[in-house]
This record gives structure tokens, sequence and C-alpha cells, in this order.
């Protein structure tokens, strides 16, 4: 597609459950990020792809996370027994050539009730 | 570790009138320097990028840029601001020799009024 695509845009989950957040990133696009946006902790990084590896995962919050890229395309993030402090607008991003910056995706809002 | 500050978490202005965000960055490496906008829920756009050269640099939408090494800062400037011009912005940076994932500063919100 012409842009990052991201999807669903709105989750709902309850406490406990495991949920899946998907992102297409631009064709051709080597580089994919994760980002979270929340009130209190702004944006913060997650976890980068180049290809279907994950050479930095730092940012991810806590063994609950995680991540993968198959086809040196689409990413699935998941987060496993979610909690109400996960609830944030988890934000995908990709990039053909990282230092150019990145192509934002329109995020999907979570939130756990 | 890389760091950005925004000091001003809102900054009103009425139409028309120019506007000056400021940003300014900690790093102990070389860093790229950019700046995003966020309209209400939507992703982010990328405005303008600081890679090499030129410390002058023009975005999208009017917007410019300045890269001050000595003073640690890439402040955003408009002339002439737009009542559409409100929304999220945010100052970012990334390190040159990695992944090249961007640190974002905590945002400024600008508000035109008419």
């Amino acid at each position: 597609g012409a842009g990052v695509s991201q999807s669903p845009s709105n989750k709902v989950t309850e406490k406990g459950k495991d949920v899946e957040l998907r992102c297409d990133p631009i064709s051709g696009h080597t580089a994919l990020y994760w980002y979270r946006q929340s009130l209190g902790q702004g944006l913060e990084f997650l976890i980068y792809f180049q290809g279907n590896s994950a050479p930095d995962k730092s940012g991810l919050p806590s063994d609950r996370f995680s991540a993968e890229r198959t086809g040196g395309s689409v990413s699935t993030l998941t987060i496993q027994r979610t909690q109400q402090e996960d609830s944030a607008v988890y934000l995908c991003a990709s990039s053909f050539e990282g230092r150019t910056g990145a192509f934002f995706g329109q995020g999907t809002r979570l939130t756990v009730v | 570790a890389q760091s950005v500050t925004q000091l001003d978490s809102q900054v009103p202005v009425f139409e028309e009138a120019p506007v000056e965000l400021r940003c300014n960055y900690s790093s102990s490496v070389s860093v790229y320097l950019f700046w995003y906008v966020q309209y209400p829920n939507q992703g982010l756009q990328l405005l303008l990028k600081y890679l090499s050269g030129s410390t002058l640099v023009k975005g999208i939408n009017g917007f410019e840029a300045e890269f001050n090494k000595s003073q640690t800062s890439f402040h955003l400037r408009k002339p002439s601001v737009h009542i559409s011009d409100t929304a999220e912005y945010f100052c970012a940076v990334s390190r040159m020799d990695s992944s090249y994932k961007l640190i974002f500063g905590s945002g400024t919100r600008l508000l035109v009024r008419p």
C-alpha cells in the first residue's frame, strides 16, 4: 500500500487476555519499528526489526511483550496477559533507509478494561 | 544515551503570527534530528530532518528549523501560522551508528487562535 497500515485501529480487551496488533509496512522498507504512546510516558521505542531479525528489543517493557516479523514485511506485536497499564496507542513505523526518517501508521488504540 | 527536551508543553499563538518551538538534545555521539507533527487521532508525519550540510532546513507546510551544534538545539519556526497548524509537535533524534530508532521529546502542543 501507499502507507504504513495498522490493524485494528481500536481494540478493547479484558485484563488478562492476550492481544495481537498488526503492522503492514510500506513495500520495500526493510526497517520496521514499534513505538508506544501514552499520556504518562510520551512516545517510547519498543523494538526494531531489520528484515526478519530484531537486533534491538531494548524497549520491550516486560516478557509479556513480544513481536515477530515474517517475509521481511508484516509484523505482529503480541501482548500476553494484558494489564491496565498496557493501555496506550501502539504505533508502527517503517523506513527504507533509517537515517532519512521513518513513516508512521495511524496506530492501534489499546484499552484494557 | 540520548535525550530530547522540549521545554514548552503548550504554545498558544494568534493566527498569522510567527512561532518558534524549542528543542534541545543531549548525546555523546553524532545524531540525526527530526521534527514530526501529530494531528488529533492520527499518526506522526515527518515535517523535516537534519542529516548534514546546511544548518537551516526547510520542511513541509512552511516550517523550517535550524541546527545549532554549539547550543545542541534544533528549534522549529514558522513565520506565519494558520489555524490548521494546531497540532502536537515532536522533536526527535536518532544515532548515526545504529538502528536509527527515534528518541522523542515530550511534545509541544501548538494552539493557533483566530
